[in-house]
């Protein structure tokens, strides 16, 4: 399968805990983004990644969140100090930006998300 | 964080029945996307559109994007049980330099087909 992958699928954890959760895009991907669903809505933006370099990152990002992308390949999002409000579904996406490529529509392509339940 | 207006929330139809849902935004989008989740899945795209005012089919789908900018609605015809999930709509704004393509999502259309 060379879609995007997400590791775990399902994480439970105690309040407080730290979880950390993988991404990998597909291979000659060179954006990828997270996004938060939680149940009965749809994705929020997160983060996003062009290459290793981190772009922008939503308010809903608070300073227990962090992102890593090292190596411009697979993505890792830590969550420390988990609370009961950060139970949801998180979601990697990967896409293809082409250098000079001024405007227009670019397909993301979702990975099957991690969905956290904290305790 | 800003989402869109979709609606109905959910619809419960027969196999057979046509089915209809629309996005709203107070803001305008370059492109319209609609996406389909399975559970435990990450959403599907279904429908890209890229042009005010376009119509695009894709087998029993078809979508429109609003001539705003900020509308879009989704048809399905002559639905059948595999058509079971939900589907969001959403908008993709980028920016002149082409930087930021992040999507904005609708709160999503629960479909339900009874056979």
């Amino acid at each position: 399968d060379t879609g995007v992958s997400q590791d775990p699928r399902h994480k439970i954890t105690k309040r407080g805990q730290n979880v950390t959760f993988r991404c990998d895009p597909i291979s000659e991907h060179n954006r990828l983004y997270w996004y938060r669903q939680t149940l009965g809505q749809g994705p929020e933006f997160l983060t996003y990644f062009q290459n290793e370099a981190q772009l922008e990152k939503s308010r809903l990002l608070s300073d227990r969140f962090s992102a890593e992308r090292p190596k411009g390949s697979f993505s890792t999002l830590e969550i420390q100090r988990t609370e009961q409000g950060d139970s949801a579904m998180y979601l990697c996406a990967s896409s293809l930006v082409r250098l000079m490529e001024a405007s227009g529509y670019n397909e993301q392509f979702f990975g099957p998300g991690t969905r956290l339940t904290v305790l | 964080g800003q989402q869109l207006n979709q609606s109905p929330q959910s619809m419960f139809i027969q196999e057979g029945e046509d089915v209809s849902m629309n996005c709203t935004s107070s803001s305008i989008f370059n492109t319209w996307l609609w996406y389909k989740q399975d559970p435990g899945e990450g959403p599907v795209l279904l429908i890209a559109l890229y042009k005010a005012g376009e119509l695009t089919s894709n087998g029993r789908l078809t979508a429109q994007f609003g001539i705003t900018r900020k509308d879009s609605f989704l048809n399905i015809s002559a639905s059948i049980p595999s058509d079971v999930g939900i589907y969001f709509c959403a908008g993709q704004l980028s920016d002149s330099g082409g930087s930021n393509y992040k999507l904005t999502f609708g709160k999503g259309t629960l479909l339900t087909v009874n056979p």
